[in-house]
């Protein structure tokens, strides 16, 4: 397998933008994440879903922030508008998910996100 | 989230044993105790897990402490692509999150 796709690398936009960051976990994989790290806080979990339902946004910054996963194969977390603190590393990780379990997360590449 | 003290950072030299502290004192029974690096640039990458016993696999073990207020990951012989930070996270049996704490920098000296 080709591990957790993210797409893109790198993303420079200026204020104000749309931003839309993707994600393709993991075939067979049921749960899907979303972090953000960043140099003052460290990598934060924004959002997680299972089985393509968001389980937890807690995480999630604020209105400006959505997340979404149409279906299992393919997830967006979209930024609008976009202001320079958003400014990060965003990464996404899949699972095999379920609760209950020991299990692993595998992380993509990231996408670095700057916002002028 | 039951919170895991680890020092900021430690220093290394090539193909010598390393030993990562973390001391997690509020562990509940049902947490199991997972190791990620990262190295740079790159996203986090499982290294290990375990509940009670310790635990081997190709990259490190894992040693428990007996009340399992502590742990610590061994690097049995480390190399230069062992440089990384590494997370000890506890995660919850009946949860699928990840904390990450702020790890602990190792720096392998050739």
């Amino acid at each position: 397998d080709a591990g957790v796709i993210q797409s893109p690398r790198h993303e420079v936009t200026e204020m104000g933008q749309e931003v839309t960051l993707r994600c393709k976990p993991i075939s067979g994989h049921n749960s899907l994440f979303w972090y953000r790290q960043t140099m003052m806080r460290g990598l934060e979990l924004l959002i997680y879903f299972n089985n393509n339902v968001p389980i937890d946004d807690s995480g999630m910054p604020e209105d400006r922030f959505s997340a979404k996963m149409p279906n299992a194969s393919f997830s967006t977390l979209k930024i609008q508008p976009s202001e320079p603190r958003d400014s990060a590393v965003y990464f996404c990780a899949s699972s095999l998910g379920g609760p209950g379990r020991g299990d692993i997360q595998y992380f993509g590449a990231g996408t670095r996100l700057s916002v002028l | 989230d039951a919170k895991t003290t680890q020092p900021n950072s430690m220093e290394s030299n090539e193909e010598e044993p390393v030993h990562l502290p973390c001391n997690h004192s509020t562990i509940s029974g049902t947490d199991y105790i997972h190791w990620y690096r990262q190295l740079p640039s790159q996203g986090p990458e499982y290294v290990i897990h375990g509940l009670t016993s310790n635990v081997n696999n190709r990259m490190a073990s894992l040693a428990i402490a007996e009340d399992r207020k502590s742990s610590t990951l061994i690097l049995h012989r480390a190399t230069l692509r062992d440089a990384a930070v590494y997370y000890c996270i506890l995660k919850g049996g009946g949860s699928e999150k990840l904390v990450f704490g702020k790890g602990t920098k190792l720096t392998v000296n050739p």
